[in-house]
């Protein structure tokens, strides 16, 4: 089954305790991306990859960082986490970035306390 | 850089009424444009989407979408919404490498 698979899928954590949240896709996907979702602001990109080795910022770099070894594989690194980035992160992958249609992990709710 | 703008941020309506989301974007040239749904606690799926030919659009569930390119829009209706329907609607466009940029969604709640 084609797939997007988050992990964990619910976190609660402190501020400044670093943290990845893994994402891997089955579809031989050349794109990746991380988009955080908040109330009222919708989804915003935070990183994304063309392709392995390949990645660059979105509108809200700020705070994660990435790394694109391998093609299926796109974690998310928070190094010192705080409270602002409390959200909901989802995990996504294309086969062609331009066609827009993109294939969401069933996301993951980090809380930073 | 493009921007996507969503004008209803939350919507109620009855089972059978009539459904019509805005969707205004700015970016000046081609571009492809979305429509994802979120049912409460799952992740966005694809509703319909729009890159060239005809502007009326169908996707699933009986939605469609206009594009209308003169207005720099892209609205979704549905003639007749169900209690099913109740979720949240992101419309979107694609213009290059970054693939999509998402407006701030439209919460729908449709009451029995």
């Amino acid at each position: 089954e084609a797939q997007v698979t988050q992990n964990p899928r619910y976190l609660i954590t402190v501020t400044g305790k670093k943290l990845t949240v893994t994402c891997s896709q089955n579809m031989n996907h050349e794109y990746m991306s991380w988009y955080r979702q908040d109330p009222g602001l919708g989804l915003r990109q935070i990183y994304y990859s063309m392709n392995v080795e390949v990645t660059d910022k979105g509108d809200v770099p700020e705070g994660y960082k990435v790394s694109r070894k391998e093609k299926r594989n796109f974690p998310l690194i928070l190094e010192s986490p705080s409270p602002n980035q409390t959200s909901l992160y989802f995990c996504a992958s294309s086969l062609q970035p331009r066609s827009g249609e993109l294939f969401f992990g069933e996301g993951s709710r980090l809380t930073v306390l | 850089a493009q921007s996507v703008s969503q004008h209803n941020h939350h919507v109620i309506l009855s089972e059978a009424a009539s459904l019509e989301l805005g969707c205004n974007y700015s970016y000046g040239g081609t571009v492809n444009l979305f429509w994802y749904v979120q049912y409460p606690g799952q992740h966005l799926q694809l509703l319909l989407k729009y890159f060239s030919g005809d502007p009326l659009v169908k996707g699933i569930k009986g939605f469609e979408a206009e594009f209308i390119k003169s207005k720099f829009s892209f609205n979704l209706r549905k003639p007749s919404v169900q209690w099913s329907d109740t979720a949240e609607y992101f419309c979107a466009v694609a213009t290059g490498r970054r693939a999509l940029t998402f407006g701030s969604g439209t919460r729908l709640q449709v009451q029995p």
